[in-house]
């Protein structure tokens, strides 16, 4: 199946600085990313959709200021945390669609942010 | 809108034992279903997923899982269960579009 990493894996930030997590598609290209927020023991929140060369959509309730969601490429997403406060602590998962929707998206490993 | 209902955020099974994860969802359009699986600090794998063929889906793993329309479910099985099922199990619901809303998810513990 078509691969998609995260990087890093783990951050650890202090409180006003920004943090960018990167999303790449390995082994394919992605006109459309996705990015999403796990809090501890619950579901996968949609954050927003992000499309290779345009502004990304982002959710009811999500502060586009506050996460800047950048995709200049077929291959990679970048999602930045910025001013980062530690109410953004939490794990962000990214997934990108593999051609025309079939219903499969395919995760990355996630990243652990946590801000002191 | 979409939503998606798991029933129990914790489920016991004994090693060999059946395994019942319980989905419902609720969809205004015919749905597709997934169920996708995630281990510690990691992403999602998909499982199986329905989008209007067959009821009965197989899956990786020995998984499957039955679409019921007039239940409004999609209930995950698996006949005998394995210690390297232990994980978090997540049931979604797209409306045929990239938009896929995730259940709050039921984490599945395997007894010796």
């Amino acid at each position: 199946g078509a691969v998609v990493s995260q990087h890093p894996s783990w951050v650890i930030c202090k409180s006003g600085t920004s943090v960018k997590i990167e999303c790449r598609s390995l082994d394919f290209q992605a006109t459309t990313m996705f990015w999403y927020r796990q809090f501890p023991k619950q579901s996968l929140m949609l954050m927003a959709t992000s499309n290779e060369g345009s502004k990304a959509t982002y959710e009811q309730g999500v502060e586009k200021d506050k996460f800047l969601i950048n995709h200049a490429s077929l291959t990679l997403s970048t999602l930045t945390v910025t001013s980062a406060h530690p109410e953004d602590s939490s794990f962000y998962i990214c997934s990108a669609r593999v051609g025309p929707f079939t219903g499969e998206l395919f995760f990355g490993e996630g990243s652990r942010l946590t801000v002191l | 809108a979409q939503s998606v209902t798991q029933l129990g955020s914790h489920v016991s099974v004994s090693e060999g034992a059946l395994v019942l994860l319980r989905c419902n969802y609720s969809s205004s359009v015919p749905p597709y279903l997934f169920w996708y699986v995630q281990y510690p600090n990691q992403g999602l794998q998909l499982l199986l997923k329905y989008t209007s063929a067959a009821t009965l889906v197989k899956g990786i793993n020995g998984f499957e899982a039955e679409f019921k329309k007039s239940e409004t479910s999609f209930h995950l099985t698996k006949p005998s269960a394995h210690m390297s099922d232990a994980a978090e199990y997540f049931c979604a619901v797209s409306e045929r579009d990239d938009k896929i809303i995730f259940g709050k998810g039921t984490r599945l513990h395997i007894l010796p």
